[in-house]
């Protein structure tokens, strides 16, 4: 099984502040079958990024993902009052998908 | 647009087998183009995949939940279904289904989710 692991598990930040939120990956991922996603309370997930770079349609260019291998990146240029939430990655790399544990952004 | 929809119970009794549906309006379960999954979260374990299947019944199933799940899927009527037999506290979580997508008929990440259903396990 590859473990995803999410940092921080808390991000403090204010708004129009940049965001880097971390997973690193317990193996090799190819970065075609890494995805992140946000979930806002009470809803479910929605897809930000998937294959580790492409956006979802409709996600704000102010998303973007980057890595490969065992290290993935999501960035949020200039934070939103709505951006403040939780945020998933995900691996379909191997046969059993795996997600990390999440790291939630919250306002300063 | 596609919308799914997840329906069951709310609450199961432990030991007995707890039964979801998707209905997919707007989009056909027998496209060849996606691949649907069943996914829970639960407030101690986050988010865990429990398995998919495609249109031609083909599935996949999380190696922790295989010996309980079987993921069915039903063209004629649009839909998809889980059952998880032997349930306990363990299994309560919120259930959500989802729409994979291919690339180049290779599976990629979810792009709708239902808006999900709690199940409690409790007697």
């Amino acid at each position: 099984e590859i473990v995803l692991t999410q940092s921080p598990g808390t991000l403090s930040l204010s708004p129009g502040e940049r965001a880097t939120l971390s997973c690193r990956a317990s193996q090799s991922v190819s970065s075609r079958y890494l995805a992140w996603y946000q979930q806002q309370p009470g809803q479910a997930p929605r897809l930000l990024i998937y294959g580790a770079s492409s956006r979802a349609t409709g996600i704000p260019d102010r998303f973007s993902g980057s890595g490969s291998g065992t290290d993935f990146t999501l960035t949020i240029s200039r934070l939103e009052p709505e951006d403040f939430v939780v945020y998933f990655c995900q691996q379909y790399d191997s046969s059993l998908f795996t997600f990390g544990q999440g790291t939630k952004l919250e306002m300063k | 647009q596609v919308q799914l929809q997840e329906s069951g119970p709310g609450l199961v009794k432990p030991s007995e087998t707890l039964s979801l549906t998707c209905t997919v309006s707007g989009g056909s379960v027998s496209s060849g183009s996606y691949y649907w999954n069943w996914i829970r979260q639960s407030p101690g374990k986050g988010l865990e995949w429990i398995g998919y299947i495609y249109y031609s019944g083909s599935t996949n199933y999380n190696p922790s939940l295989k010996s309980r799940i079987t993921i069915s899927i039903d063209t004629s009527k649009n839909q998809f279904s889980l059952k998880l037999s032997s349930v306990t506290a363990a299994d309560t979580a919120v259930y959500y289904c989802a729409r994979g997508f291919m690339t180049r008929k290779v599976r990629d990440a979810f792009d709708i989710w239902g808006q999900g259903t709690m199940v409690t396990v409790s007697s």
